[in-house]
């Protein structure tokens, strides 16, 4: 059975970078079939796509945070990350790595991580 | 870019209804279509996808349907356990995801 785990400091300082790992367990993060993505939730709020890598590397942003983010993978260890940078209050929200299809399919979550951002 | 909207926003119903939610697309999206359901607390879970196949393991009170511009996600008889909110997603914009705004069920 498919598992992804997020991992990194639940609370993070406005202007610094949010540092988030994925790690997949159960199946093989260098899968053809297959695109890692991060999406996340703000308190309370509907779900957003923050962008998708593909085992290769080719990455996949949405437009509305592509300045602020890079998505990166690191097959020898079946882990994808994210890095958002110049954080504020608004990216306070619910982080979830998840795994999906071309077509955008989810198939897989991991459990979602809160990152608050608070001086 | 294609938008979709859900409606309800917000329902409340009792166990045992029959349990209906709309999802239009702005623009048609053939059977591109996908639902979830997200628990507090818990991660989205796959219910449906290509707008009527129900997902592996997902009770057979869910249903799906629809084509182009609307679809319906319904619950015959919606069980305690079906107390959550539901997205849809469009699975053609490649390489975006793209959400719904959500529909939260509760009890009545």
């Amino acid at each position: 059975q498919l598992q992804l785990q997020e991992s990194g400091p639940g609370l993070v300082k406005p202007s610094e970078t949010l540092s988030l790992t994925c790690t997949v367990s159960g199946g093989s993060i260098s899968s053809s079939s297959y695109y890692w993505g991060w999406i996340r939730q703000p308190p309370g709020k509907g779900l957003e796509w923050i962008g998708s890598i593909y085992y290769s590397g080719s990455t996949y942003y949405n437009p509305s945070l592509k300045s602020r983010v890079t998505i990166s993978v690191d097959t020898s260890k079946n882990q994808f990350s994210l890095k958002l940078s110049s954080v504020t209050a608004a990216d306070t929200a619910v982080y979830y790595c998840a795994r999906h299809s071309r077509q955008q399919l989810v198939d897989y979550w991991g459990q979602g991580t809160l990152v608050t951002v608070s001086s | 870019d294609i938008q979709l909207t859900q409606s309800p926003s917000f329902l409340s119903a009792s166990v045992g209804d029959r349990v209906t939610i709309t999802c239009r697309a702005s623009q048609g999206i053939s059977s591109y279509l996908a639902w979830y359901q997200q628990k507090p607390g818990k991660a989205p879970k796959l219910l449906i996808y290509a707008a009527s196949t129900l997902q592996s393991g997902v009770p057979s009170r869910f249903s799906g349907s629809g084509s182009g511009t609307e679809f319906t996600l319904t619950i015959s008889s919606l069980q305690p356990e079906d107390f959550a909110t539901y997205y849809c997603q469009q699975l053609n914009s490649y390489p975006r995801i793209t959400f719904g705004p959500g529909t939260k069920v509760d009890i009545k």
